[in-house]
This record gives structure tokens, C-alpha cells and sequence, in this order.
């Protein structure tokens, strides 16, 4: 199984602070990585596919990037509502595997 | 509009089998790159592929688990069924299914979820 790794594990920043978020993989998933939001209580949301691919109708503050077995994922200016958990989540080989969350609160 | 509803026993015993269904609305499970996928989550963390089912019935699974799983979809009910036999108390977890568009190889559209506990 490929697996993935995040961080840092948590973080807390200011409103319209950039926020960055990383992801590994154990091997080599070319840009077959999506990233995930969850809410408190409340089902995941895809925010990211195919690394950098922003799913419609997501707000265009949120970025991905990389290649490879390293990723980036970005919150150009945090508002009050992106309060979550992050996971990325890799497509390349099953089983499709996530990583164990990156949870972000407000400073 | 895609939605997807999980519904099933919240409560079973160690040792049972337990059954969840997938009921959907807003896309066809006869499309060609449709599939239904299931996550799971226990209490506190990260989340776990389990299943998922293609729109020509290919099934994959998460070889962790595929000895006590079976997904299967009824195209004509609009469902998607997953059993996990033998449950234990560490099977307990939010299960969630959702869409899989071959096209973004991404669950894009996910239930609510239900809350499975096992315990005696």
C-alpha cells in the first residue's frame, strides 16, 4: 500500500493568513492526489483532484500543487469558514489510501 | 443535483454481519466511469477506503478487508449494497459512500453518513 504522511498534524493562524499544508507519498503517484475538507460532524468535500485541480465551485483562495511523492496544498488567505481537517487522498494504485489530516483552527 | 443517503443498523454485535445500503439520486449507476465508493471513519480519525463498485460491475477492495466485504449494486433500485462480516468493536466508524466519476478519480459527491457501533 502506498502511504501518505501530512504536516504538520495541526496549525493555527489568523484570518487572512496564507496557509501551506504538505502531503508525501511513499512512492511515486505522478499528480494522482486529491485533497479533502471535513467539517465537525459533517461528511468530507472534495476540494483538489488530480493535485492541482480545483473541483467546481470551490473558492478559488484554495490551491494545490506537486508532483511525484511531494505536495502542496494552499489557503492563500484563511476565513473563519475553512475551520477543518485537510486529508489528502492518492489514486494512483489501490487501495486508495489518505493521509492521517492536517486540522486547521483560528488563531 | 447528486445525492447520496447511507442507511442501515447503527447497533450490532461482535460477531454479526452488518449491512448498509447506499440509495442514490442524480446519476445512473449503468453510466459508463460511474462508480460508488465506501469510506469508513472511526471516532477521532482519519479516514479508510473500503469498497467501490464500478457502472460495469467491476468490484475493488481494500485487500485489509476484502476477505469480510461485499459490495454489490441494484442499477434499477438506484443502491449500492456493502456487507462486512465477523464485525469487531474496532469496525465501529461513521461509513460514508460516494460518487466516483472515473473522469476525476475523486469522491466528489459523499452521504451524510451513518454511525455504526459494535459492541456486546
Amino acid at each position: 500500500d502506498i502511504q501518505m504522511t501530512q504536516s504538520p498534524s495541526s496549525l493555527s493562524a489568523s484570518v487572512g493568513d496564507r496557509v501551506t499544508i504538505t502531503c508525501q507519498a511513499s512512492q511515486d503517484i505522478s499528480n494522482y492526489l486529491n485533497w479533502y475538507q471535513q467539517k465537525p460532524g459533517k461528511a468530507p468535500k472534495l476540494l483538489i483532484y488530480d493535485a492541482s485541480n480545483l473541483e467546481t465551485g470551490v473558492p478559488s483562495r484554495f490551491s494545490g500543487s506537486g508532483s511525484g511523492t511531494d505536495f502542496t496544498f494552499t489557503v492563500s488567505s484563511l476565513q473563519p469558514e475553512d475551520v477543518a481537517t485537510y486529508y489528502c487522498q492518492q489514486h494512483d494504485n489501490l487501495p486508495f489510501t489518505f493521509g492521517p489530516g492536517t486540522k486547521v483552527d483560528i488563531k | 443535483q447528486i445525492t447520496l443517503k447511507e442507511s442501515g443498523l447503527t447497533l450490532v454485535k461482535p460477531t454479526q454481519t452488518l449491512t448498509l445500503t447506499c440509495t442514490f439520486s442524480g446519476f445512473s449507476l449503468s453510466t459508463s466511469g460511474v462508480g460508488v465508493g465506501w469510506i469508513r471513519q472511526p471516532p477521532g480519525k482519519a479516514l479508510e477506503w473500503l469498497a467501490l463498485i464500478y457502472w460495469d460491475d467491476d468490484k475493488r477492495y481494500s485487500p485489509s478487508l476484502k476477505s469480510r466485504l461485499t459490495i454489490t449494486k441494484d442499477t434499477s433500485k438506484n443502491q449500492v449494497v456493502l456487507t462486512m462480516t465477523n464485525m469487531d468493536p474496532v469496525d465501529t466508524a461513521t461509513y460514508y459512500c460516494a460518487h466516483f466519476p472515473s473522469s476525476r478519480s475523486a469522491f466528489d459527491i459523499w452521504g451524510q453518513g451513518t454511525m455504526v457501533t459494535v459492541s456486546s
